[in-house]
Parts: C-alpha cells; structure tokens; sequence
C-alpha cells in the first residue's frame, strides 16, 4: 500500500528563517505530486505540483519554491519567510487519475 | 482560470436532518469532480467522485450529482450522524490535464446529538 511522510509535524520559525519542508511517498512510482496551504477558514490552495522529477508548476505567485530531486520526494522551500507563510501545508499524491489518493498528516508552519 | 465555490459556514444541524451543502464550479472542458473530508484530528480524504455529466457519486450515504447544466455538484445525505460532523471539501480537475486540482473553501459541518 501507498504511503506519504511528511515532516515536521510543527514548526516555529522567525521572519526572515529559510524553510525547507520534505514530503516522501512509499510504495508507487512515478506519482504527481502537490504542496498545499490550508490557512484558516480559506481552504485549501494549490501551492505547486509536480508530475515528474524537475518538473514543477507553481499556480501562486510569492516567496515559496518547491523542487522534486527524486521521483518519490517533494520540497518546499523558502529563503525568507513571512508572516504571511503561517498555515497548515500539505503535501498529496495522486497517481494520474485526477483525484488525490492520499494526503501527508500534514506540517503546522508558524512564523513569529 | 478554474474555481471552485462552495457555501460558506459553519452549517450546523441536529441528528438525522437532511444535509445539502452546495458547490458549484468554473471549468473549461469537462471536469471530473469530487468531494474530501476532513474529519477532526485527521487528514482529508476522498468521499466520493464523478468523472462525467449526470454521473451520481454515492459512499457513507453521502450523494452528489454532476449536474453540468447547472455547473454543480451539491453533496447531499438524507439523515446525518453525530459521526458525520466534519470539513467538507468540493474540488474538480480538468479532464484534459489531470494533473492540476483545485480545492473549494470547505464548509465546516457540526451535527447536533
């Protein structure tokens, strides 16, 4: 069965910090890939996808990249981060079909 | 570009009251469209899909109908539990690139015992 790591679970960074927040999945290949934002009472925003290594699309303009280095790793970065980047991101799979199969638990981003 | 509009909350109801939560969308093409849960202290998950015009997804008693007419898929259930008492997440991908998926705002449900 498919499994996705994501880590860490909570994070407490200053303005200005660099992030780095790592997303893997276990027993598939090939899978897309997707960041996500869940702020509060906003939903859930598409940050980035990715449908193979290298390849990402970033649908939200500002201060977050991601990288996919291996087939089954997910990063997103950031130099500097802002107060703004306070949420809740995700990280999900899916394998091609157009639905998401499985999301990470899931890394409570804190910017102080 | 595509956009997902479902009806804001909290919706609050009491047991075994018929629940409608409506979500309606803007799409070129033909969309496949789903509906995830996120249950309290856990993460989202799919509840049901449809991939075409007038499909019907169905699970837990849970319902939704592609309506392409009406550029909806309004999730309904005919008698909700305690249990069912969640975020609910309406979201659509294009048929054509499968690959890009857009979330609704939820709609946080709380069922009354």
């Amino acid at each position: 069965s498919q499994t996705i790591h994501q880590w860490p679970a909570t994070l407490v960074q200053p303005v200005g910090s660099p992030l780095s927040l790592e997303c893997t999945v276990e027993g598939t290949s090939n899978p897309n890939l997707y960041w996500y934002r869940q702020a509060a009472g906003r939903g859930l925003q598409l940050l980035f996808y990715s449908v193979g290594i290298g390849q990402i699309s970033s649908e939200v303009p500002q201060n977050l990249s991601a990288s996919r280095p291996q087939d089954r790793q997910f990063i997103l970065s950031s130099k500097k981060l802002l107060l703004s980047d306070s949420g809740f991101y995700l990280c999900a799979w899916s394998p091609g079909t157009g639905s998401l199969d499985t999301f990470g638990s899931g890394t409570r981003l804190t910017v102080v | 570009g595509n956009s997902v509009t479902q009806m804001e909350g909290p919706v609050t109801l009491s047991e075994e009251a018929f629940l409608t939560i409506n979500c309606t969308y803007t799409a070129t093409g033909y969309p496949s469209l789903f509906w995830y849960v996120q249950y309290p202290g856990e993460g989202l998950q799919l509840l049901l899909k449809a991939t075409k015009a007038d499909d019907k997804g169905s699970n837990k008693g849970f319902e939704a109908t592609y309506r392409k007419e009406t550029t909806s898929f309004h999730l309904e259930k005919g008698s909700v539990q305690v249990s069912d008492s969640a975020v609910y997440f309406c979201a659509l991908t294009e048929r054509s690139s499968a690959s890009k998926i857009i979330f609704g705002s939820g709609t946080r449900l709380s069922i009354r015992p």
